[in-house]
């Protein structure tokens, strides 16, 4: 596609529930990243794919956070037993080649733990 | 990668230049100095970087000073929708795929 696309835009979810959140990169992408930002605050780096490597989950806050990507494109990004302090935009971004201005965000979804 | 330093807040009147500064006075030699922007509800845009020349494109101009300690992107006509928070990354070419790493950011507010 034109862009990153995110799904769902916008998320609810009961405190204790898991959550699937996806990304699809431009195609031939072969860098794809993960990111949140809670409201307010800065972008935490989360996690990152590169191409059939093993992903960089330095980022990860804990483990009931995971992500795979299926494939080299699509990414699911899995929170499981969710808490409130989980509430934020999650933004995932891809990229094809090493330059930084490479990057390109989707718009987002933020994720209510109620 | 080198840190940045940037004022939290600025404003800008419409139709005016808008200045946002940028401090890294621990830059090395191959480090490059990227800009994005943050518009609300939206995820970052990338706008511009440069290396020691001065660069300009169809976005804004990067000014970058002779001993690259620090830089300046120039928005030479703010309008509403330039409304956003701005950030100043240096990162080397070499880093690869690794992630870019935000700081907090300048929020510009362009006023009618």
């Amino acid at each position: 596609g034109a862009g990153v696309s995110q799904s769902p835009s916008n998320k609810v979810t009961e405190k204790g529930k898991d959550v699937e959140l996806r990304c699809d990169p431009i195609s031939g992408h072969t860098a794809l990243y993960w990111y949140r930002q809670s409201l307010g605050q800065g972008l935490e780096f989360l996690i990152y794919f590169q191409g059939n490597s093993a992903p960089d989950k330095s980022g990860l806050p804990s483990d009931r956070f995971s992500a795979e990507r299926t494939g080299g494109s699509v990414s699911t990004l899995t929170i499981q037993r969710t808490q409130q302090e989980d509430s934020a935009v999650y933004l995932c971004a891809s990229s094809p080649r090493q330059d930084s201005y490479g990057y390109t965000f989707g718009s987002g979804t933020r994720l209510t733990v109620v | 990668d080198a840190k940045t330093t940037q004022p939290p807040s600025m404003d800008c009147a419409e139709g005016r230049a808008a200045n946002l500064p940028c401090n890294h006075s621990t830059i090395s030699g191959n480090e490059y100095v990227y800009w994005y922007r943050q518009i609300h509800s939206q995820g970052p845009q990338y706008i511009i970087h440069g290396l020691k020349n001065n660069e300009t494109n169809e976005m804004a101009s990067l000014i970058i000073t002779e001993d690259r300690k620090s830089s300046t992107l120039i928005l030479p006509h703010a309008t509403l929708r330039d409304t956003a928070v701005y950030y100043c990354i240096v990162r080397s070419p070499n880093s690869g795929n690794t992630p870019l790493v935000f700081g907090k950011g300048t929020r510009l507010s362009v006023i009618a």
